[in-house]
Order: C-alpha cells, then structure tokens, then sequence
C-alpha cells in the first residue's frame, strides 16, 4: 500500500487554461475527497465520492469545477478557464466507509496550482 | 454550524520547552476530534485523535483531551523537538454525516535548537 497518490505535484499554468488532477486512493479505500487548502489556511472540502457515486458538492465548487470517479477507483478534478483565484494546493484523502469520520482521512501530499 | 478556532501562530520554542497549542470548536452535534500535522511541502498527516468526550487521544508524544464542557481540544507536548517543527491543524468531522471535516486555520511551529 502506497497511500494516496496525487499527480502532478506542481501545475502552473496561464488563467484561462483547464487543467486536471489526478488522485489515487488506497485501494481498498471507497471513500475519496477534494479539498482546497490556500496560503496560510486550513483545507476546505470540495466534494466525496462513495465508489463511483459524487454524494456531496460544496458550494465551493463552481461550475468550472467538475470531479470524477469513473471506476470508482482514481479520481480526476478538472478546472476550467482558470482564474487567479484558483491558485491553491488541492488536495485528495480517502477512507473506508464512513470510518474517515472516526479514525481520519488519509491525505495524499497535494497538488499545488499557480495560476499565472 | 461546525468550525475550529486555534491558537494564532507563528510559535517559536526552543528544544526541551512545553508546548501548547490551543483548540476550540463549535459543532451542532457531537463530533469526532483530531490533530493533523503537514511538514514543509507535503500533505495533511493524522496526529492523533479522539471521538467522545473525555478521550484523550496520544501519539509521538503529543497529547490532546476531548473536553465537551469548555468545547476545547488542546494539543500539548512536554518535550519538542527540531523535527516537530511543523504546521499543525485542529479538525472536527461532522457530527451529522462524517462525510466532511472543518479544519482550523493552522499553527505554525518553528523549534530552534
């Protein structure tokens, strides 16, 4: 078991410009999240995912926010026409079940996007 | 609604010296308490944790207590080290669902030898 996996580890990248991150869960892991954590702050959730299925949507994430998890296994967030104000670490955890809630996420080290 | 207040940063101690890092929530419920710590450039690592009032959850030396009363989690360590320095996060999961955490703000801590 690796734990979680998150690619690239740095973007940069022109507003305007999509960009998309890739998140690899632990395996048995069916529970996977997005947060966004910006300079000198705490995470903040985006959206979960139980397998396959996105259950829950911040209000955070705008419409040029889209997440997926096709197999129920690795996860994509794509952003569309970037703006400034993306620019932030995002970052991936996963858990089994709704044990997350009792013994923790298990974070991967993120994914930190410059927008320029 | 859910949220974590800590302590304002940045702490500077020296080797061997007490640390405190202070904590405190608000939850609709009863929530799920833990500590997470990120070193310089990586992501959020699980410190320590506890899920009911009165837990005291332990780990690497750090200590925190779930006290419902004050509402409080307060991280604590006897002795740090160098290598505890770090930026560490108070969290709550939520009560309702569990299907989200509410993290503090974020401690930084710098130990110089």
């Amino acid at each position: 078991d690796t734990g979680v996996s998150q690619d690239p580890r740095h973007k940069i990248t022109k507003r305007g410009q999509n960009v998309t991150f890739r998140c690899d869960p632990i395996s048995e892991h069916n529970r996977l999240y997005w947060y966004r954590q910006t300079l000198g702050q705490g995470p903040e959730f985006l959206t979960y995912f139980q397998n396959e299925a996105q259950l829950e949507k911040s209000r955070l994430l705008s419409d040029r926010f889209s997440a997926e998890r096709p197999k129920g296994s690795f996860s994509t967030l794509e952003i569309q026409r970037t703006e400034q104000g993306d620019s932030a670490m995002y970052l991936c955890a996963s858990s089994l079940g709704g044990q997350g809630s009792n013994y923790g996420y298990t974070f991967g080290s993120g994914t930190r996007l410059t927008v320029v | 609604g859910n949220s974590v207040t800590q302590m304002e940063g940045p702490v500077t101690l020296s080797e061997e010296a007490f640390l405190t890092i202070n904590c405190t929530y608000t939850a609709t419920g009863y929530p799920s308490l833990f500590w997470y710590v990120q070193y310089p450039g990586e992501g959020l690592q699980l410190l320590l944790k506890a899920t009911k009032a009165d837990d005291k959850g332990s780990n690497k030396g750090f200590e925190a207590t779930y006290r419902k009363e004050t509402t409080s989690f307060h991280l604590e360590k006897g002795s740090v080290q160098v290598s505890d320095s770090a930026v560490y996060f108070c969290a709550l999961s939520d009560p309702n669902t569990g299907n989200q955490f509410y993290f503090g703000t974020g401690t930084s801590l710098t130990v110089i030898p």
